[in-house]
């Protein structure tokens, strides 16, 4: 596609639900990062993938936490057992190569765990 | 460790004047990407410096990459409203892939 897509873009849960989150890169990029914005907050990197593999997954909050890429294209955040400190901006982000070249994000998953 | 340290955090400026925000590391980077979010939006990539004591200029906008590659400045010379937005310092790496975020400095703009 001509950018990241994002899906949803908004998504409102019950505490104690699992949600799945859903990131397609810009066609061709190797690299995928995943970060959670909080209100007003910074970035938090959560995981990368080089490909399909994610060499680094100390960024992931918690084990409730995971993420997976298939065929070096769309990639998924999972949360498991949601809870309101989940609450934030979900970003993703593509790049051609892995921290050397400009990332383009996605609009953004905005989550509300209630 | 692999953290950047921006500052300030927050900056109000009048229309016109100038402003700049900061960005360190205790350790040396392979290079640094400028990126700015305007409210309610996504980052945007501004600029990637990599040679030491780099200076690119964007309009208004001038960036900076330190001689020890260290440290880099992001300064925008009289101020408009369009400027507002909170303006992101990264670190990349081609070894550990990882691109790490600073906090950022938002920019509030007085007409």
């Amino acid at each position: 596609g001509a950018g990241v897509s994002q899906s949803p873009s908004n998504k409102v849960t019950e505490k104690g639900k699992d949600v799945e989150l859903r990131c397609d890169p810009i066609s061709g990029h190797t690299a995928l990062y995943w970060y959670r914005q909080s209100l007003g907050q910074g970035l938090e990197f959560l995981i990368y993938f080089q490909g399909n593999s994610a060499p680094d997954k100390s960024g992931l909050p918690s084990d409730r936490f995971s993420a997976e890429r298939t065929g070096g294209s769309v990639s998924t955040l999972t949360i498991q057992r949601t809870q309101q400190e989940d609450s934030a901006v979900y970003l993703c982000a593509s790049s051609r190569d892995r921290g050397i070249t400009e990332a383009f994000f996605g609009q953004g998953t905005r989550l509300t765990v209630v | 460790g692999q953290q950047v340290m921006q500052i300030p955090q927050y900056q109000h400026v009048q229309e016109g004047e100038d402003f700049t925000t900061y960005c360190n590391s205790s350790t040396t980077l392979s290079n640094i990407q400028w990126y700015k979010q305007r409210p309610g939006g996504h980052p945007v990539f501004l600029i990637q410096l990599v040679k030491s004591g780099e200076v690119k200029k964007q309009k208004r906008l001038t960036f900076q990459f330190g001689e020890a590659k260290k440290n880099s400045s992001l300064h925008i010379t009289a101020t408009q409203t369009t400027d507002v937005g909170t303006y992101f310092c990264a670190k990349g790496s081609g070894n550990t892939g990882k691109l790490i975020f600073g906090q950022g400095t938002t920019l509030q703009v007085k007409p």
